[in-house]
C-alpha cells in the first residue's frame, strides 16, 4: 500500500530563511506526487505536482520540489520564507485519477 | 471556474442525529471524491465517483455512511446515527480527465461537530 511520511509535524523558520519540508514515499513505482497547502478552516490548495516530466518541479508562491527516486523523496523548498507561507503542508501520492494518499502534514510557522 | 463548493460549512448536531452534506464539483468534472480529515491528521479517502457510478469505497465508510451522485453532478454524503468519532472536516474534491494529469481540486470542507 502506498504511504507517505512527512518528517516533522512542526517546522519554524525565520522570515527570509530557507524553507525545507521533508517527504518520503513508499512505492515500488514512482507514482504521482503532490504538495498541497491548507490554511486554517479551508480546503487544500495544490502547490505543485510531479508526474515524471521533470525531477525538479516548480509550483506556485515560489515553492519547488525535487523528486529523487534513489531516496524515494520529494522534499518541498522555498528560498525565502514569507509570513503568508504560514500554513499546514501535506505531501501526497496517487495513481493518476484514483484516490490521493496524504501524509500527516507539517505545520510551518514563520517567525518575523 | 467557480471551484468546488461545499455546504454547509459548519454543522453542529447531537449524537444520534442524521446529517447530510452537499458537494458541487467544478462544472464538467467527471470524478468526485470524499475525504475525511480529523484534527492533526491528513485527509483520508472515503469514496469516489466517476460520473454517477461509485467506484471505490474505503473501509472507513461504515454502514452508517452513504454517498450518492445521482445525476453525475453534485454529490451528497449522509451520516446516520452520528457518533462522537464522526466529528471531523469532510472534504470534497473533483477532477477532470480533460485536465493534464487530472489533479484533484478541493472544496473548503464541511466541519462536523457532534455534541
Amino acid at each position: 500500500a502506498q504511504s507517505v511520511t512527512q518528517l516533522g509535524s512542526h517546522v519554524s523558520v525565520s522570515e527570509g530563511a530557507l524553507v525545507l519540508l521533508r517527504c518520503n514515499y513508499s512505492s515500488s513505482v514512482p507514482p504521482y506526487l503532490f504538495w498541497y497547502v491548507q490554511y486554517p478552516n479551508q480546503g487544500l490548495q495544490l502547490l505543485l505536482k510531479y508526474t515524471s516530466a521533470a525531477t525538479l518541479v516548480k509550483g506556485i508562491n515560489g515553492f519547488e520540489a525535487e523528486f529523487k527516486k534513489s531516496e524515494t523523496s520529494f522534499h518541498l523548498t522555498k528560498p525565502s520564507a514569507h509570513m503568508s507561507d504560514a500554513a499546514e503542508y501535506f505531501c501526497a501520492v496517487s495513481w493518476g485519477y484514483q484516490k490521493v494518499t496524504f501524509g500527516t502534514g507539517t505545520k510551518l510557522q514563520v517567525i518575523p | 471556474d467557480t471551484g468546488v463548493s461545499q455546504n454547509p460549512r459548519h454543522k453542529i448536531t447531537k449524537r444520534g442525529q442524521n446529517v447530510t452534506f452537499r458537494c458541487d464539483p467544478i462544472s464538467e468534472h467527471n470524478r468526485l471524491y470524499w475525504y475525511r480529515q480529523t484534527l492533526g491528521q491528513g485527509p483520508e479517502f472515503l469514496t469516489y465517483f466517476q460520473n454517477e457510478a461509485q467506484l471505490e469505497k474505503s473501509r472507513l465508510l461504515s454502514d452508517r455512511f452513504s454517498a450518492e451522485r445521482p445525476k453525475g453532478s453534485f454529490s451528497t454524503l449522509e451520516i446516520q446515527r452520528t457518533e462522537q468519532g464522526d466529528s471531523a472536516m469532510y472534504l470534497c474534491a473533483s477532477s477532470s480527465r480533460k485536465e493534464p494529469d487530472q489533479p484533484q481540486h478541493f472544496g473548503d470542507g464541511t466541519r462536523l461537530s457532534i455534541l
